[in-house]
């Protein structure tokens, strides 16, 4: 059983605009949720986390929303650049229970300049 | 730069034949981990250590795959006898639990079993 899940195994924008990737959870355990940035031939590189005790976080361009009560978290890049076409994963951890990471299977996000 | 180094990149080898990955953890990090990545299960959990214990391997298959770390500068997995169906891009990651900036992984080795 998938505890996180992120349901849009591509998604494809114009370059300048928003890209927003989605992730949903089923573990309430869940306290800390991260996203990592994948590129071919490459391993998962980290991009950004936040913790459950926050709903925003930013870091220049990338922006993670935590929505507690649906479970759910959505990654925002604006603007878009060719450079972010990579495969996201959504992942999350327990601080005080085991602290492994659970992942999900990744979006592809391809950015048409 | 500090980096999480996986030997081989590649590996194909003939189903039965014993596969041996390996990983070097980041200096100083205490906890390490086995993923594997596949097209229909993404990246699943294998195994994890902590300060070179296990702590969970309930990922893998008991039967032919094995995760050790003989010391805190290496990790090996192992996979005997090897199946087509092991045939994913295996990455190893590790981290400072108590620091908690998350995981770096390795660039993972391809394995082929045919």
């Amino acid at each position: 059983d998938q505890q996180v899940k992120q349901n849009s195994p591509s998604l494809s924008v114009q370059e300048g605009r928003i890209s927003i990737l989605n992730c949903d959870y089923t573990n309430s355990m869940f306290d800390y949720f991260l996203w990592y940035k994948k590129y071919p031939a490459e391993g998962p590189t980290f991009l950004i986390s936040i913790s459950s005790i926050k709903d925003k976080n930013e870091d220049g361009r990338f922006t993670v929303f935590l929505n507690k009560s649906a479970k759910h978290l959505s990654l925002h890049i604006v603007p878009s650049q060719p450079g972010d076409s990579a495969v996201y994963f959504c992942a999350a951890m327990s601080q005080g229970g085991s602290e492994k990471l659970v992942f999900g299977k990744g979006t592809k996000l391809t950015v048409n300049p | 730069d500090a980096r999480v180094t996986q030997t081989p990149r590649h590996k194909v080898t003939e189903m039965g034949q014993e596969v041996t990955m390996r990983c070097q953890p980041i200096l100083g990090h205490n906890t390490v981990f086995w993923y594997r990545q596949t097209m229909m299960q993404g990246l699943e959990l294998l195994a994890y250590f902590r300060n070179r214990a296990p702590l969970d391997d309930s990922g893998m298959p008991k039967d032919r795959f094995s995760a050790e770390m003989p010391d805190a500068t290496l990790a090996t997995l192992k996979i005997q006898p090897s199946e087509p169906r092991d045939s994913a891009v295996y990455f190893c990651a590790s981290g400072l639990v108590d620091l908690f900036e998350g995981y770096t992984f390795g660039s993972g080795t391809r394995l082929t079993v045919v």
